[in-house]
C-alpha cells in the first residue's frame, strides 16, 4: 500500500494566519490526492481533489498544490471555522490510503 | 437534501457477523460508486471497500478481504457491508461515502454519512 505521511501532526495558529500542511506519498501518485476537513463528532468533508481542484462550496482561502509525491494544503487566512483536523487521501491505486491527520488548533 | 444514513452498528462478539446498511437520498444513487471507510482513534481513517454503480467492480482493503462483502441495491438506494469473522481490530466508526465521479470507482468522496459504531468485544 502507498503510505501517506502528513506534517506537522499538530499546528497551533491564530485567526488570520497563513498555514500550510504537507502530505508526502511513499510513491508517486500523480495528482490523485484529496484533502478533507473533519470536526469532532462529524464526518470528513471534501475540500480539494486532484491535488488542486476546489470542491464546490469550499471557500477560496483553501488551496492545494503539488504532484508526484509531495503535496500542500494552504489556508490563506485562518478563520475560526477552520480549526479542525485535516487529512490527505491518495486515490492513485485501488487501495486508497489516508494520512494520519493534522490538527489545527488555536494558538 | 443529499444524505447518507448508516445503521446496523452495535456491540458484537469476536468471530460473529454483522451487516451494516446505508440509505441514500437526494441524489441518483445508481449513478455513483460507493465506499465504506472506517475510523478509529488509533489508526485514523481507513478505506475498507468500494463498489461501482452497477456492482460490476468491487474492491477491498487487504485487512478485510475474504471476511467482508460489499453490496448495493439500487432499487432501494441502499449500500451494505456484510462483516463476518469480526475481530477486535475491526472495532471502529464505519462511514459510507459517495464517490465524486459518476459510474466508476475513482476515489474522492464528496458525501459522507454520520457513521455507525461497531464494537467488537466479548
Amino acid at each position: 500500500d502507498i503510505q501517506m505521511t502528513q506534517s506537522p501532526s499538530t499546528l497551533s495558529a491564530s485567526v488570520g494566519d497563513r498555514v500550510s500542511i504537507t502530505c508526502r506519498a511513499s510513491q508517486t501518485i500523480s495528482s490523485w490526492l484529496a484533502w478533507y476537513q473533519q470536526k469532532p463528532g462529524k464526518a470528513p468533508k471534501l475540500l480539494i481533489y486532484k491535488a488542486s481542484t476546489l470542491e464546490s462550496g469550499v471557500p477560496a482561502r483553501f488551496s492545494g498544490s503539488g504532484s508526484g509525491t509531495e503535496f500542500t494544503l494552504t489556508i490563506s487566512s485562518l478563520q475560526p471555522d477552520d480549526f479542525a483536523t485535516y487529512y490527505c487521501q491518495q486515490y492513485n491505486t485501488y487501495s486508497w490510503t489516508f494520512g494520519q491527520g493534522t490538527k489545527v488548533e488555536i494558538k | 437534501e443529499v444524505q447518507l444514513v448508516e445503521s446496523g452498528g452495535t456491540l458484537v462478539q469476536p468471530g460473529r457477523s454483522l451487516r451494516l446498511s446505508c440509505a441514500a437520498s437526494g441524489f441518483t444513487f445508481d449513478d455513483y460508486a460507493m465506499h465504506w471507510v472506517r475510523q478509529t482513534p488509533g489508526k485514523g481513517l481507513e478505506w475498507v471497500s468500494a463498489i461501482s454503480w452497477n456492482s460490476g467492480d468491487i474492491v477491498y482493503a487487504d485487512s478485510v478481504k475474504g471476511r467482508f462483502t460489499i453490496s448495493r441495491d439500487n432499487a432501494k438506494s441502499s449500500l451494505y457491508l456484510q462483516m463476518n469473522s469480526l475481530r477486535a481490530e475491526d472495532m471502529a466508526l464505519y462511514f459510507c461515502a459517495k464517490d465524486i465521479i459518476r459510474g466508476v470507482i475513482h476515489g474522492p468522496l464528496d458525501i459522507w454519512g454520520q457513521g455507525t459504531m461497531v464494537t467488537v468485544s466479548s
